[in-house]
C-alpha cells in the first residue's frame, strides 16, 4: 500500500540553524499538510498546500516557516532560523481530495531537536 | 469555535476486555467529518475510520466499532476483544466545512492494554 515517506526520522540541530524536512507524499495525492506534535501533546495543523500554493495556515506557521514542492513529488518544510520551542515531532500528511470525508494519510514523523 | 474533547487521558485494561474511547466535538456546520487516529509507541500515526455528519448508521470493522451521536455531539470509539498491540494513543480529530482541510485533533486518550 502506498504510503507518505519522511525524512529524516530524527534530526538535531543548533539553535538559530536553518532546517528542512522532507516528505514523499502518496503520488496521486493532491493536497498536503504539515503538522506538528510537542512531546506529550496533541496534534497541531501548521499549513496545508494545493495546487502549488499555500491553501491555509495556522498561527504557529510564522515567518520563520516556509513550504515548497520542488519538483513535484518532494514536498518540504523548513524552519529559517530555530528556536528551543521548535523541538517536536513534524508529520507530512497527504490526502487525494475531491470529497471531504477522505482521511490524510500522515508519515512516521520527522524528530526535530532543538539543542 | 471548533473543538474536540477527549476527556479521558488514560485508560487501562486487561486483554480480552471491551473499551470505549470517548470524544466529543463542538463545531456550528451542519456538515462535518469526524476520523479517529491510532500512534502506537513507535510514533507514526495510523488512519482507523472516518464519519460523515450526515451518515445514519454506525458501523462495525472487525474488532472496531464506533457510535455516532449527533444530538450529543458525541463519537465514541469500541475496541472488543481488547489485545496489547492495540496499546496507543487514540485521537479523535475534526474536519469542518468552514475549516478548510485541516483536522483539529482532540488530546488523545492512551490506552494501555496488560496481560
Amino acid at each position: 500500500e502506498p504510503e507518505v515517506t519522511q525524512t529524516p526520522s530524527h534530526q538535531v540541530t543548533q539553535m538559530g540553524q536553518e532546517v528542512i524536512l522532507r516528505c514523499v507524499p502518496i503520488s496521486n495525492h493532491l493536497y498536503f499538510y504539515w503538522y506538528r506534535q510537542i512531546l506529550g501533546q496533541k496534534v497541531e495543523f501548521l499549513v496545508s498546500f494545493y495546487n502549488n500554493e499555500i491553501s491555509e495556515k495556522s498561527e504557529i506557521f510564522d515567518d520563520q516557516f516556509s513550504v515548497e514542492r520542488p519538483d513535484g513529488s518532494n514536498f518540504t518544510l523548513k524552519i529559517r532560523s530555530t528556536k528551543l520551542e521548535d523541538s517536536a515531532m513534524y508529520f507530512c500528511a497527504s490526502e487525494r481530495g475531491g470529497q471531504r470525508n477522505q482521511p490524510q494519510h500522515f508519515g512516521d514523523g520527522t524528530r526535530l531537536s532543538i539543542l | 469555535a471548533q473543538k474536540v474533547t477527549q476527556a479521558q487521558t488514560e485508560i487501562s485494561v486487561v486483554e480480552k476486555e471491551d473499551v470505549t474511547l470517548d470524544c466529543v466535538y463542538e463545531t456550528r456546520d451542519t456538515t462535518y467529518y469526524l476520523f479517529w487516529y491510532k500512534q502506537p509507541p513507535s510514533g507514526e500515526l495510523v488512519f482507523l475510520i472516518r464519519r460523515n455528519s450526515f451518515d445514519e448508521q454506525n458501523e462495525i470493522s472487525g474488532r472496531y466499532s464506533w457510535n455516532f451521536q449527533k444530538s450529543t455531539s458525541s463519537f465514541n470509539f469500541t475496541i472488543t476483544a481488547s489485545q496489547v498491540v492495540d496499546s496507543a494513543v487514540y485521537f479523535c480529530a475534526l474536519r469542518f466545512t468552514g475549516g478548510g482541510n485541516k483536522l483539529t485533533f482532540g488530546t488523545g486518550t492512551q490506552l494501555k492494554v496488560e496481560l
